[in-house]
């Protein structure tokens, strides 16, 4: 059974660094892209980033070009995203999400994780 | 970026009901969308891929159809558990897009 559950989240001040991790199991994790999609509370989806299955491409959201930071360690099933210079937009459910092409890039998803919230205060 | 807008923004529908969500694209994207279901709380699930491919598990009563910059989502007989929100999505650039959603509720 395919996993993906996310960690990391929580309340941070503007300006301020979070990084986030999502650790992956079911399936073979060094085949398929990741990305990350987040949704403010109460609005639509938003996709934030995506790295292919050997780190070769990787792309950003406009939103979040320069500040935030996708990675991946294939020998621990992890995804990560260090989001720093965070801003009071920034707020919203993160979710990891698995790209539904082997050895491909289709950015279009058909596994997600249940999401970490991130709250960007003072 | 490829903008995708959905009508309309709130359905309401009774159970059995047969109901139709569009999405239009900004520009021609093909084939290259998909359809999600997401409930409150919860994370997205894939129902349609390649405008019309049905993902593995989702019953029969949802269909896609559309190419180019036009395109539909049917629900057929509408269920109790088909009430929730629903998002198309581009992935022909590289800058994946989502339309605004649109939430299906119980008439």
């Amino acid at each position: 059974e395919v996993q993906l559950v996310e960690s990391g989240g929580g309340l941070v001040q503007p300006g301020r660094s979070l990084r986030l991790s999502c650790a992956a199991s079911g399936f073979t994790f060094n085949e398929y892209g990741m990305h990350w999609v987040r949704q403010a509370p109460g609005k639509g989806l938003e996709w934030v980033s995506g790295i292919d299955w050997n780190s070769d491409n990787i792309g950003y959201a406009d939103s979040v070009k320069g500040r935030f930071t996708i990675s991946r360690d294939n020998a621990k099933n992890s995804l990560y995203l260090q989001m720093d210079s965070l801003r009071a937009e920034d707020t919203a459910f993160y979710y990891c999400a698995k790209d539904i092409t082997r050895l491909g890039n289709s950015r279009m998803w058909n596994y997600w994780g249940q999401g970490t919230l991130v709250t960007v205060s003072s | 970026d490829i903008q995708m807008t959905q009508s309309p923004s709130t359905l309401s529908a009774p159970v059995g009901d047969r109901v139709t969500i569009t999405c239009r694209a900004s520009q021609g994207i093909s084939i290259w969308l998909a359809w999600y279901q997401q409930k409150p709380g919860k994370a997205p699930k894939l129902l349609i891929y390649k405008a019309s491919s049905l993902q593995s598990g989702v019953p029969s009563r949802f269909s896609g159809s559309g190419s180019g910059t036009e395109f539909t989502l049917t629900i057929n007989s509408l269920q109790p558990d088909d009430f929730a929100t629903y998002y198309c999505q581009q992935y022909d650039s590289s800058y994946p897009t989502f339309g605004q959603g649109t939430k299906v509720e119980i008439k």
